[in-house]
């Protein structure tokens, strides 16, 4: 089975342009989870969404930064006019839902620098 | 508000001994999951163990082992006879059954050296 696939793997963009990070979840998961990471900060959360719906989005920056899931089979942040503390390693990962099917696995991450 | 705390920056071992990584956790709820996760140095971030709160018996995978002490807040991550191949870091996780949903929150994690 194929797991949580993220393109794209590295992106480098100029000040002020947009970025798009796509995630394809593990077929029949219904959870999608974004996480940043970076050295200073760790592993922070950012959003997640349960069956396409937005659940939970403490983590995101209040601007620049959104989060959509159309369908079921993708999911996509979004990040208008970066800046170069946006510069992070992006992961997204997907579980199933209920009481021990929840443990969230997770893609190989978009690697972002903004210059 | 839930919180994870690993405070070993790092650790060295010799291939084929046994290390003890530590893990203390904070919640309000009475129903809570902590996972064990293994970063390697490519940046894959892999799922190795999990301890559900409401289960009394260590959780065991392979040469992963937990040890849960609900008291303390303390959930240990043991890798018995570690090989080279064990070199990684490794995140602590805890989700919270209440009202937290399914968002998980990490630890700033534990880099492990495994020398020949």
């Amino acid at each position: 089975n194929a797991g949580v696939i993220q393109t794209p793997r590295h992106k480098v963009t100029g000040k002020g342009q947009e970025a798009t990070l796509w995630c394809e979840p593990i077929s029949g998961h219904s959870a999608v989870f974004w996480y940043r990471q970076t050295i200073v900060q760790g592993l922070e959360f950012l959003t997640y969404f349960r069956n396409q719906a937005p659940i939970d989005d403490s983590g995101m920056p209040k601007e620049r930064f959104s989060a959509q899931m159309p369908n079921q089979s993708h999911s996509t942040l979004k990040i208008q006019s970066t800046q170069p503390q946006d510069s992070a390693v992006y992961l997204c990962a997907s579980s199933r839902l209920g009481v021990g099917q929840d443990t969230q696995y997770f893609g190989p991450g978009t690697r972002l620098l903004v210059l | 508000a839930q919180k994870v705390t690993q405070t070993q920056t790092s650790i060295s071992v010799m291939e084929k001994t046994t290390v003890t990584m530590d893990c203390v956790y904070e919640t309000q709820d009475s129903s809570y999951f902590l996972f064990w996760y293994k970063q390697t140095a490519s940046g894959e971030i892999v799922f190795l163990i999990r301890q559900d709160s409401y289960k009394k018996e260590n959780a065991t995978v392979g040469h992963y082992s937990l040890n849960f002490q609900k008291p303390k807040s303390s959930i240990g991550l043991i890798i018995t006879a570690t090989q080279i191949e064990d070199s990684a870091v490794y995140f602590c996780a805890m989700r919270e059954g209440g009202t937290g949903g399914y968002k998980v929150v990490f630890g700033s994690g534990t880099r492990l050296l495994v020398s020949p």
